[in-house]
């Protein structure tokens, strides 16, 4: 168990639909960051926040954003939902967002888009 | 863009076999993590590399750090059942717009066969 915990494991809806992933990162951990994981693509960065700010984008369509609340955890928002939004996603969360960086996964959310 | 090339992409093995699993990228990182991930599981982090040189061992692994932190590789020794999962080497950007970012390999997905 990482100490990052992600809500709901499983998601299905329908496409133009739009939903809300939400994760909360390890006790003490400032930086959350999401991932996004399909088949063809591989493990993708899509967005990092630090201590409720924004840190750094990676590929995340316009249709997606993220924020980090007071409380750290953070939520990613994913609308008009198409069929290869279909994927499975990772938060991650570290102490800081240091060159070190060592992150630590959550178990992820599974989104079937139908 | 960084790109890290990971091969193989498949190993299929017997159980008491060696092998290795490469990194490599024509950028620097600087650091580098090596993650185990599981099928609908987050990845597990194994190891993170930061010096260019490092080796690090972790029982019947071994983990080794270009000396221009530009690549890295996976060693296993006498390789169980256990050991079966994707291994995905992931390094980290040191500042920039990317700062904190990880970019992933495709990944080795390796099966040790009892």
């Amino acid at each position: 168990d990482s100490g990052v915990t992600q809500t709901p494991k499983h998601l299905i809806t329908a496409t133009g639909q739009r939903v809300t992933l939400r994760c909360s990162p390890r006790s003490g951990d400032l930086s959350v960051y999401w991932y996004q994981q399909s088949l063809d693509q591989g493990l993708q960065f899509l967005i990092q926040y630090y201590n409720g700010e924004e840190r750094a984008k990676g590929n995340i369509l316009e249709r997606f954003s993220a924020q980090q609340f007071p409380d750290l955890h953070s939520e990613l928002n994913l609308s008009s939902l198409e069929l290869g939004d279909s994927a499975l996603y990772f938060c991650a969360s570290s102490i800081s967002g240091t060159s070190v960086n060592e992150q630590f996964f959550g178990p992820g959310t599974r989104l079937t888009v139908l | 863009t960084q790109l890290l090339e990971q091969s193989p992409q498949f190993l299929s093995i017997q159980e008491g076999e060696n092998l290795t699993v490469y990194c490599n990228s024509s950028s620097v990182f600087s650091s580098l993590q090596w993650y185990r991930q599981e099928p609908g599981e987050g990845p597990v982090l194994l190891v993170t590399v930061v010096t260019g040189g490092e080796v690090k061992k972790l029982k019947r692994l071994t983990f080794q750090f270009g000396d221009a932190r530009k690549d890295s590789s996976l060693h296993i020794t006498a390789a169980q059942p256990g050991d079966t999962g994707l291994y995905l080497c992931a390094g980290a950007n040191a500042g920039g717009t990317s700062y904190g970012k990880l970019t992933f390999g495709q990944g080795t997905i390796l099966t040790v066969h009892p």
